[in-house]
């Protein structure tokens, strides 16, 4: 099972500052990588996958980069909507589909 | 649009049973993978369990094996999860999740229903 950790835990971030989340693999999942957004009370939402490939309605102050084991989503400009927790999850061994334990990006 | 509908979930005593299902509309049922990812109270995403889209395959959580059994009713549109032998630490918001028309790709889950909630206590 390939194990995804997430880092930090917990951002806090100022609106308008740029954020940056990674994400690693245990092992090599090539590009096959997604990130979602999960909101208080909400269903995850995907924001990325392939890595970089925003999915439809994303802003574009989202972005994914990375292949292999190192990944990073990038959140340009914050704005209030995108406070949550965001998760990495890889496909490219599955089953099983692995998540990362979630970074919580907070206010500052 | 695609829209996806949990129902089912309740309190149940340990050991007890229950089925969840998944309404799905707004695309082809029978053409995708259809997932269950759960979330307890606080914490991160599960992956629970799959199905192809003839049912031909299934895959399972280690976690669930030989508890838990997903099926899929193409006429109706509809997943299932029947959830079998349950214990406290299944206790969790179940969404139901369409991946994406690939082999790697039914793994990215892009849409998901609101969820629903199984506790699991005496």
């Amino acid at each position: 099972e390939i194990v995804m950790t997430q880092s930090p835990a917990t951002l806090s971030v100022s609106p308008g500052e740029r954020a940056t989340l990674s994400c690693r693999a245990s092992q090599s999942v090539s590009s096959d990588l997604a990130w979602y957004q999960q909101k208080p009370g909400q269903a995850p939402r995907l924001l990325i996958y392939g890595a970089s490939t925003r999915a439809t309605g994303i802003p574009a102050r989202f972005s994914g980069s990375g292949s292999g084991t190192e990944f990073t989503l990038t959140i340009s400009s914050l704005q209030s909507e995108d406070f949550a927790v965001y998760y990495c999850q890889q496909y490219n061994n599955w089953p099983p589909i692995t998540f990362g334990q979630g970074t919580r990006l907070e206010i500052k | 649009e695609v829209q996806l509908v949990e129902s089912g979930g309740g309190l149940i005593q340990p050991g007890g049973s229950l089925r969840l299902s998944c309404a799905a509309s707004g695309f082809t049922f029978t053409n995708y993978v259809m997932s269950w990812v759960r979330q307890a109270p606080g914490k991160g995403l599960e992956w629970v369990s799959a199905i192809s889209g003839t049912s031909l395959s299934t895959y399972y959580a280690d976690s669930v094996k030989g508890r838990f059994t997903i099926s899929r009713d193409n006429s109706k549109n509809t997943l299932y999860l029947q959830m079998n032998s349950l214990r406290a630490e299944d206790t969790a918001v179940y969404y139901c999740a369409k991946g994406q028309r690939g082999i790697l790709a039914a793994g990215i889950l892009e849409y998901w229903g609101q969820g629903t909630l199984v506790s699991v206590s005496s």
